[in-house]
């Protein structure tokens, strides 16, 4: 198993550009989940997914949109980057939410100059 | 304040225990507590969680209060490969809340 996996790992985008953040996992996890990373800082909650077809928003949602069309793929979408979503995004995977462990993959770095 | 007050840093020495101290006195009845930890450049860990109960596993184990208000993850014997940050986090109706976490450094 792959467990979760995210591309890209590194991205450069200028002020207004879109862009999507995917991924994807194998563990047949219904609940799948996106945060950001701020330096030194907290991971904070994006938005969340319990199953294909739901999503809700989580603590920071503003400027980020989302869709789950199947179980394995939760991708994050940019509309119009700006410099406050520099960061580092992290999407995760649970069986059972908030009572189980959370799968994190391994980030995606993105810089909005 | 929903989240947890974590001391920012602690320091270890190899080989020895260490008690990484939580606070979360506003945490509801149904909320997890959860420890996850990151090393430098990677995505958060699971280490452990609980309820109300204490609880072991191969990593760790987890000291909750009787009155659920504060909690410590103990390491039993530190290694270098332990240094990294470690949250301590509330888990709300499926969701972690994460607060800025401990740097454990470990020293040989």
């Amino acid at each position: 198993n792959a467990g979760v996996t995210q591309t890209p790992k590194f991205r450069i985008l200028k002020i207004g550009q879109s862009m999507t953040l995917q991924c994807t996992q194998d563990m047949n996890h219904n609940y799948m989940y996106w945060y950001r990373q701020d330096p030194g800082m907290g991971l904070k909650l994006i938005y969340y997914s319990v199953g294909a077809g739901i999503t809700d928003k989580g603590e920071v949602p503003n400027g980020y949109n989302v869709s789950r069309s199947t179980t394995e793929d939760f991708p994050l979408r940019l509309e119009l980057a700006a410099p406050s979503q520099t960061s580092v995004y992290f999407c995760a995977s649970s069986g059972l939410a908030g009572y189980n462990e959370q799968f994190f993959g391994p980030g995606t770095r993105l810089t909005v100059l | 304040d929903a989240k947890t007050t974590q001391p920012n840093s602690m320091e270890s020495n190899e080989e020895e225990p260490v008690h990484l101290p939580c606070n979360h006195s506003t945490i509801s009845g149904t909320d997890y507590i959860h420890w996850y930890r990151q090393l430098p450049s990677q995505g958060p860990e699971y280490v452990i969680h609980g309820l109300t109960s204490n609880v072991n596993n191969r990593m760790a184990s987890l000291a909750i209060a009787e009155d659920r208000k504060s909690s410590t993850l103990i390491l039993h014997r530190a290694t270098l490969r332990d240094a990294a940050v470690y949250y301590c986090i509330r888990g709300a109706g499926g969701k972690l809340i994460f607060g800025q976490g401990t740097e454990l450094s470990v020293k040989p």
